[in-house]
């Protein structure tokens, strides 16, 4: 098992364009979460999608938008891009049954770049 | 609110010298707490729960409600604890949204 990927690496766009970045989750996974991180910050929370419905917001804006596939990977979508959405982009995914905490795993994650 | 504080964004110490990395949180439920570790060049990984109570590579933290704080601890640093180390916390009833603090990067002299 690769664990969580994430497509692609890397990524450079120019002001205003539009942007997809992808998500694999970890075999057995059914619910992805997408976090976005500024240099020098700590991981912030976009949204989250199970059973392909977005479960959770976090604080971003509406040109932040995601889906969820039926085999449980995950499209992040952002509008109209600014200067402040450069960041690393990451993905995480855990399983949502059983009883106990679920850890969750997160991806590399996708360097974006906004000129 | 919930909001997660790490007061120290560098941290040197010298090998087998004692590290602690502090966090402090804010929440007014019961929380779960957890510190996550990214060595260079790796992703971000799980390193250790509160409620867990398990020593990880020989880190410990415990979870202090009366302080809200919960410190990473280790007696005797090694060169590969260097990395960045990031408190987490869960409010519980979510599934699985982490609120994290900006980090502390640990850097462990020979």
């Amino acid at each position: 098992d690769a664990g969580v990927t994430q497509s692609p690496t890397h990524l450079i766009k120019t002001r205003g364009q539009q942007v997809t970045l992808r998500c694999s989750p970890k075999s057995g996974h059914d619910t992805v979460s997408w976090y976005q991180q500024a240099l020098g910050q700590g991981p912030q929370f976009i949204f989250q999608y199970y059973e392909e419905e977005e479960r959770q917001r976090g604080n971003f804006p509406d040109r932040f938008s995601g889906h969820q596939f039926p085999n449980y990977s995950s499209e992040l979508n952002v509008n109209a891009l600014l200067l402040g959405d450069s960041a690393l982009y990451l993905c995480a995914s855990r399983y949502s049954g059983g009883s106990s905490y679920n850890e969750q795993f997160f991806g590399p994650g996708t360097r974006l770049t906004v000129l | 609110a919930q909001r997660v504080t790490q007061p120290e964004k560098l941290l040197s110490v010298f090998k087998g010298a004692p590290v602690e990395l502090k966090c402090n949180y804010s929440y007014s439920g019961s929380p779960e707490l957890f510190w996550y570790v990214q060595y260079s060049r790796q992703r971000l990984q799980l390193l250790l729960r509160h409620i867990s109570r398990e020593s990880i590579k020989g880190f410990t933290a415990d979870l202090n409600k009366g302080e809200t704080s919960f410190h990473l601890k280790k007696p005797f640093a090694q060169e590969e604890d260097s990395a960045m180390y990031y408190c987490a916390l869960d409010r519980g009833s979510t599934l699985g949204r982490l609120y994290f603090g900006r980090g502390t990067q640990l850097t462990v002299w020979p």
